[in-house]
């Protein structure tokens, strides 16, 4: 079933500008994992944040987390072209065996 | 972390043949996965290839639709079997390590396979 749930789904913004994807899951989690996708290639894996840890942050990317709410945000910081891509999360559930269930992704697009 | 290549990076086939791609990880990995992107879409989850027994698969897929051979923990197949213009997709593997490590629990993927069926 698909747990993943981000918002938005499009985002336009300016080169420099911060960027910021939100995902919702239905079910407790293990973990989540944040991925970039370029034009319909493989994944880059971004972070991985715990279900006890509140945020995490790599280089200009800042994850949060609250189980509280179910949700989770990135933050990609001063945008560069280069960042435009499909943006996954994916939640890795108690009751999947590792599995990952991947949400509807946020196309982002950095105007230069 | 893995790196994780596949073959063929594409391909174009006929109605009603079988495409069989290889994924290769250059260490150790406890579980390997398939998953399936339509054009568009997310990523949605194929099977688990399982060392030396058969694959455990989602709801909707079958072994005889898509069988998964995984000799190896470095290694794994997954064949597309009587293909038609609906099975035009990526198809990606992806890896996870064990043990306790800063990567622990990190899945990671392949480039892709895109497959076009005519």
């Amino acid at each position: 079933s698909q747990q993943g749930e981000e918002d938005p789904q499009a985002l336009s913004i300016q080169e420099g500008e911060n960027a910021t994807m939100n995902c919702s899951y239905k079910t407790s989690i293990n973990n989540l994992q944040w991925y970039r996708q370029n034009s319909g290639r493989g994944l880059v894996h971004l972070i991985l944040i715990r279900s006890n840890e509140r945020e995490k942050h790599s280089g200009r990317l800042r994850v949060t987390l609250d189980t509280s709410k179910k949700s989770s945000s990135l933050l990609i910081t001063a945008s560069r072209a280069a960042d435009t891509a499909s943006y996954f999360c994916a939640t890795c559930h108690p009751w999947g065996a590792q599995k990952l269930v991947f949400g509807q992704g946020t196309r982002l697009t950095i105007n230069p | 972390s893995a790196v994780i290549s596949q073959k063929p990076s594409r391909d174009i086939c006929q109605r009603g043949t079988s495409l069989t791609i290889q994924c290769q990880v250059d260490s150790q990995v406890t579980m390997m996965f398939w998953y399936r992107q339509q054009p568009g879409q997310s990523l949605t989850l194929i099977a688990t290839a399982n060392q030396g027994s058969e694959a455990t698969y989602e709801s909707g897929f079958v072994i005889d639709k898509f069988p998964i051979s995984r000799p190896n923990l470095t290694f794994s197949t997954l064949t597309v079997s009587n293909m038609s213009p609906e099975d035009s997709s990526i198809y990606l593997c992806s890896g996870q390590t064990s043990g306790r490590t800063s990567s622990y629990n990190e899945q990671f993927f392949g480039p892709g396979t895109r497959l076009t069926v005519l």
